[in-house]
């Protein structure tokens, strides 16, 4: 298996332009994990999916984010209007059950 | 609900000498306890994990980790550090009812020092 992929690898764009970061989960996989890393607060939690379903959105900072999960093999996290402070290194993460998570190589956002 | 506090967001040691990273948790249930590593413009990969089975967990890269309930604290050694050590290291919890989120900590900073 190619392991957790994420695209695109770096997004740069202007405040209030909207970006959608994407996730292929490892085949099998049915927890789908999307977390946002900067160097003020660390690796945070934003929402996670079991078999595709949302399970917990606590950690999405506002309304302006937004994920999906259509089906078992794809992921979505959308943020419109983008802001400066939503500069970050976002990753997607996957695992069957209980088991291993596994990272993807993130996506490198830049909002100038 | 469960938090990991790792004390030390950058630690230095020399090339050959033990490496110890300090981690705090606290659960409101039995934890599920992991050390993760970031190499630069990488996610994450797992180390090691304590599942409630031995206290002392052995993982990849020489890694081990020791969970004392007493003290609530899972810190992260290694008898002798190599260059290739230098990364991001991060402490999580999770319940241990399978399948919980992760929580993380807010990382350490290991350099190596030639």
């Amino acid at each position: 298996d190619a392991g957790v992929i994420q695209s695109p690898r770096h997004e740069v764009t202007e405040m209030g332009q909207e970006v959608t970061l994407r996730c292929k989960p490892i085949s099998g996989h049915d927890y789908l994990f999307w977390y946002r890393q900067t160097m003020m607060r660390g690796l945070e939690l934003l929402i996670y999916f079991n078999n595709n379903v949302p399970i917990d959105d606590s950690g999405m900072p506002e309304d302006r984010f937004s994920a999906k999960m259509p089906n078992a093999s794809f992921s979505t996290l959308k943020i419109q209007p983008s802001e400066p402070r939503d500069s970050a290194v976002y990753f997607c993460a996957s695992r069957y059950r209980g088991e291993k998570l596994f990272f993807g190589s993130g996506t490198q956002l830049s909002v100038l | 609900a469960q938090s990991v506090t790792q004390l030390g967001s950058h630690v230095s040691v020399s090339e050959g000498a033990l490496v110890l990273l300090r981690c705090n948790y606290s659960s409101s249930v039995p934890p599920y306890l992991f050390w993760y590593v970031q190499y630069p413009n990488q996610g994450l990969q797992l180390l090691l994990k304590y599942t409630s089975a031995a206290t002392l967990v052995k993982g990849i890269n020489g890694f081990e980790a020791e969970f004392k309930k007493s003290e609530t604290s899972f810190h992260l050694t290694k008898p002798s550090a190599h260059m290739s050590d230098a990364a991001e290291y991060f402490c999580a919890v999770s319940g241990s009812f399978g399948n919980e989120k992760l929580t993380f900590g807010t990382g350490t900073r290991l350099t190596i020092i030639p």
